[in-house]
C-alpha cells in the first residue's frame, strides 16, 4: 500500500469544466510535488511546495493551480484544459526539499483524460 | 547541468537470468542517484539511492547498483529474474550543491523489462 493517498485514481472531464485532484501523507514529510506523466514517458516536474509555500513551478500552464491546504495534502485545481492534458499526474512527497538523503514517495496518481 | 541516459528502452530477460540496465550520468557536482521502479498503473517506487556512503547499493527485492565515478555510471543489477520484476525502470540524479536545483528530480527516459517464462 502507497502511503501517498490520491483521488480520484480516474477522471474524465471536459474542457469547460473545472476538477480537483487530491494528495494526502502522513508521514510528516514538508516538501510535496506534483508531477505529469505521459505515456512510455518520464514523469515531469510541475510543482513542489515546501513547508506548504509553492516553491517550484516549472512555468506551468495557469489552467493547473496548486494549492496546499495544510502540511499534509496537496490539490491541483483544473480549468479550461486542453485534450493534449490528458496524462498521468503523479503525487509525491518527501522529508524535505534537499532530496538527496530525502527520495520521493509516489502516490498512485490520477488517470485524467479531457475531452 | 545534470542529465542521464539509460541505455536500451527495452530489455528482455527469461526468468532466472541476470537483469542488467544501464545508467549513465552527467553530473558537475557528485550527484545523488536513484533507482525506482514503476508497475503497470501504479506510481513509482524506490528501488535504491545512492548518497555516497558506499559505491555498491543494495535496494528492494533483491536489487542492487554500483556507482563507478570513473565510467560515470549506475548500472542496476539482479542476479536473478523472476516475473514479478516486469516493470519501467527510472534512473534519476539530484543535485544538491545549489538551492536552484533542490527538489529537482532529472529522471532518464525508462526502460522497460519484460521477462519471459
Amino acid at each position: 500500500d502507497t502511503e501517498v493517498t490520491q483521488t480520484p485514481k480516474h477522471l474524465v472531464m471536459g474542457m469547460t469544466n473545472k476538477k480537483s485532484l487530491k494528495c494526502e501523507q502522513h508521514m510528516g514529510h514538508r516538501a510535496m510535488y506534483w508531477y505529469k506523466q505521459k505515456a512510455k514517458k518520464p514523469p515531469e516536474l510541475m510543482f513542489v511546495y515546501s513547508y506548504e509555500k509553492l516553491s517550484i513551478n516549472e512555468s506551468v500552464p495557469s489552467r493547473f493551480s496548486p494549492e496546499c491546504p495544510n502540511s499534509s495534502l496537496l490539490n491541483l485545481h483544473l480549468h479550461a484544459l486542453q485534450p493534449e492534458d490528458s496524462a498521468l499526474y503523479l503525487c509525491a512527497s518527501s522529508q524535505d526539499q534537499a532530496g538527496y538523503n530525502s527520495p520521493l514517495h509516489f502516490g498512485n496518481g490520477t488517470r485524467l483524460t479531457v475531452t | 547541468a545534470q542529465s542521464v541516459t539509460q541505455l536500451g528502452s527495452h530489455v528482455s530477460v527469461s526468468e532466472g537470468a541476470l537483469v542488467l540496465l544501464r545508467c549513465n550520468y552527467s553530473s558537475s557536482v557528485p550527484p545523488y542517484l536513484f533507482w525506482y521502479v514503476q508497475y503497470p498503473n501504479q506510481g513509482l517506487q524506490l528501488l535504491l539511492k545512492y548518497t555516497s556512503a558506499a559505491t555498491l547499493v543494495k535496494g528492494i527485492n533483491g536489487f542492487e547498483a554500483e556507482f563507478k565515478k570513473s565510467e560515470t555510471s549506475f548500472h542496476l543489477t539482479k542476479p536473478s529474474a523472476h516475473m514479478s520484476d516486469a516493470a519501467e525502470y527510472f534512473c534519476a540524479v539530484s543535485n544538491i550543491m545549489t538551492t536552484d536545483s533542490w527538489g529537482k528530480l532529472q529522471f532518464g527516459a525508462g526502460t522497460q523489462v519484460v521477462v519471459t517464462p
